[in-house]
């Protein structure tokens, strides 16, 4: 079945950029059907939409993070990926990648594990 | 936009019933059939249980049932039982972006 899987650096200093890297496996991430997205969630809190993407790189932004935030695809590698620039301690969380379905029926499933990220000096 | 407003816990004895709400507005919740409900146990991914207000998706028990009344919506766990202790995310779509509850903790006394 369909696996999401994040990867990046544990750790970035404040004021730098945060990268991560989700890869699809089990399936294509060139869909018509589905979105692809980053999902924050700070330790101990609830959940926070960060950006879509479609597989023709399409993107949709959390306004709240514009300008900070971009998102990209790489279908040859069958992965997706995320930038937040200008870090804070306020950025600290597990990052999830999940695919996402918006019409007709709206869900984000399966999800990735997660990828624990923590801004400090 | 804010937050949807979630209880910040609920409780409930193995074999009761519980309800769990979640309250929008008129430009999310009550504007869209697009509310969906998310199970995370402690160090885990959440995990979709309801889609479009009172959708299962397929492998989820008929104890998880959703319904929507105005710009409020419900999540509702009958027959409670120990696996059920997790905390549980209410989503909705709202037009150009997409909104999160805060998180219910479900404590199984």
């Amino acid at each position: 079945q369909l696996q999401l899987q994040e990867s990046g650096p544990g750790l970035v200093k404040p004021s730098e950029t945060l990268s991560l890297t989700c890869t699809v496996s089990g399936g294509s991430i060139i869909s018509s059907s589905y979105f692809w997205v980053w999902i924050r969630q700070p330790p101990g809190k609830g959940l926070e939409w960060i950006a879509t993407i479609s597989y023709s790189g399409t993107p949709y932004y959390n306004p709240s993070l514009k300008g900070r935030v971009t998102i990209s695809v790489d279908t040859s590698k069958n992965q997706f990926s995320l930038s937040l620039t200008s870090v804070t301690a306020a950025d600290t969380a597990v990052y999830y990648c999940a695919r996402y379905s918006y019409k007709p029926t709206n869900w984000f499933d399966p999800w990735g594990q997660g990828s624990l990220v923590t801004v400090s000096s | 936009q804010s937050a949807l407003t979630q209880p910040a816990s609920v409780s409930g004895s193995p074999g009761q019933s519980i309800t769990i709400s979640c309250t929008g507005s008129s430009s999310d919740v009550g504007g869209y059939n697009y509310v969906s409900w998310y199970q995370q146990h402690p160090g885990k991914a959440p995990k979709l249980i309801i889609f479009d207000v009172s959708q299962r998706p397929s492998g989820i028990s008929y104890r998880f049932s959703g319904s929507k009344s105005g710009n409020t919506a419900s999540l509702t766990i009958s027959g409670l039982q120990a696996e059920d202790e997790a905390d549980y995310h209410c989503c909705s779509y709202a037009d150009i972006t997409t909104l999160f509850g805060g998180g219910t903790r479900l404590t199984v006394l």
